[in-house]
């Protein structure tokens, strides 16, 4: 089955600074992949997400790059601000044409210091 | 905008209980899922559910797991007999299509003593 390798566990960083976070997937069937932002004790909540058949994708601050050949993709977040702490993850599917399962990393704790 | 919503929040039960996990999907979407977070720990696919039955399901959802959508609105999770390691965040998600985005609901913690 597919697995999914979420890099770093935690990320602090200034504010108006960026932080990156990578992960890495292990089946190249995979063709979807989301990035959710949950916060302490609340649901998982979709950011942004990238499908196959592109590279990279922005959406204002947030940006997501895929590289399927090396079978990463990688979120991006500009001028970070003190909102954007909480923890992320990525994840990975593979379509089975009845429905979608994800499987997910382990997640990024990001901090933003005022 | 329309959101998921799970009931109840929290539930506490003793080990070996039956508990029953309810969700409300988003009204006009066809495909449902459950997943389950363990705390401090990263988010687990249990099932999908399309058209009446599973789709897929994961090495967790074993035969003390079952799913049903007893009527047009309501998506259940049961378990049969709770042990321990069942205590955890269980979050419902519902997507309009197959290939669409998959909406989380708030989660249910259960805890089982």
């Amino acid at each position: 089955g597919e697995n999914v390798e979420q890099h770093p566990s935690t990320l602090s960083v200034q504010e108006g600074d960026s932080a990156v976070i990578k992960c890495t997937y292990s089946d190249s069937a995979s063709n979807y992949f989301p990035w959710y932002k949950q916060e302490l004790g609340k649901r998982p909540q979709l950011i942004i997400d990238i499908r196959s058949n592109v590279g990279e994708k922005k959406d204002q601050r947030i940006a997501v790059t895929l590289n399927k050949t090396a079978k990463h993709f990688s979120l991006h977040i500009t001028e970070t601000q003190p909102e954007d702490s909480a923890v992320y993850f990525c994840a990975a599917d593979i379509s089975s044409g009845s429905a979608r399962q994800l499987t997910f990393g382990s997640g990024t704790q990001l901090t933003v210091l005022p | 905008e329309p959101e998921v919503t799970q009931t109840p929040s929290h539930q506490v039960t003793q080990m070996g209980q039956e508990v029953i996990l309810r969700c409300v999907p988003i009204s006009n979407h066809l495909y449902f899922y459950w997943y389950r977070q363990i705390l401090g720990q990263k988010v687990e696919f249990l099932v999908s559910f399309y058209n009446n039955e599973i789709s897929e399901k994961s090495e967790i959802f074993d035969d003390q797991f079952s799913v049903e959508r007893p009527d047009g609105s309501n998506f259940t999770l049961k378990i049969r007999s709770t042990k321990l390691e069942d205590s955890a965040m269980y979050f419902c998600a519902s997507a309009g299509e197959s290939a669409g985005t998959q909406y989380f609901g708030p989660g249910t913690r259960l805890l089982v003593l």
